[in-house]
């Protein structure tokens, strides 16, 4: 799976936007772009994902670069429990036993102040 | 909706005695994972089960770590003897795939974890 480099951590203000970049300029046509986060003391909890379309729901958007190589989750409104650490994963689609894995990197420690 | 279960949520044990972990996937789901998270090594993928087969245990550390997963709704991951330096957090987590290796694009849903201490 392709490596990807995010900041080691950010800070927000209640009430606006968080930008989470993530880097992942070896990535794959093949490869998928996850975003993950994991409150403290909790399991870590899916986000979204996408292959090269923007993708929102709704806990967020993502935004994904015309080349691919990089990214940016986007919560439009974060709050307090917004707080947690995000991680961006780059996994396989299918057909490979291997692409099950998720490689959780470092991620980066969101803290959304008051 | 139920979300993943795992229990015990804590458990303390000391140095040699057997440790067993349960998770219970979500309904439907026909694939499992086993992570451990550490401090130093984060989160790791100890094995994965898909429609109860065991695929890829590349992870599991050693000989004293074991899993099964006996039908669709259980698994267990057993530590016998258990050491201090497997104390972590152990996250079971399942999904929904398909077809010849499955639909693995599809997210993983974690249960909130298993504390794990050895003395």
């Amino acid at each position: 799976d392709a490596k990807t480099t995010q900041p080691p951590s950010m800070d927000c203000a209640e009430g606006r936007a968080a930008n989470l970049p993530c880097n992942h300029s070896t990535i794959s046509g093949n490869e998928y772009v996850y975003w993950y986060r994991q409150i403290h003391s909790q399991g870590p909890q899916y986000i979204i994902h996408g292959l090269k379309n923007n993708e929102t729901n709704e806990m967020a958007s993502l935004i994904i670069t015309e080349d691919r190589k990089s990214s940016t989750l986007i919560l439009p409104h974060a709050t307090l429990r917004d707080t947690a650490v995000y991680y961006c994963i780059v996994r396989v689609a299918s057909g490979e036993t291997s692409g099950s894995r998720l490689t959780f990197g470092e991620g980066t420690q969101l803290t959304v102040n008051p | 909706d139920a979300g993943v279960i795992q229990s015990p949520r804590h458990e303390v044990t000391e140095m040699g005695q057997e440790v067993t972990l349960r998770c219970k996937p979500i309904s439907g789901h026909n694939s499992l994972f086993w992570y451990r998270q550490t401090m130093m090594r984060g989160l790791e993928l100890l094995i994965y089960f898909n429609n109860n087969v065991p695929i890829d245990d590349s992870g599991m550390p050693e000989d004293r770590f074991s899993a099964k997963m006996p039908n669709a709704s259980f698994s267990t991951l057993k530590i016998q003897p258990s050491e201090p330096r497997d104390s972590a957090v152990y996250f079971c987590a399942s999904s929904l795939t398909w077809g010849r290796w499955g639909g693995i694009n599809q997210p993983q849903h974690f249960g909130d974890g298993t504390r794990l201490s050895i003395l």
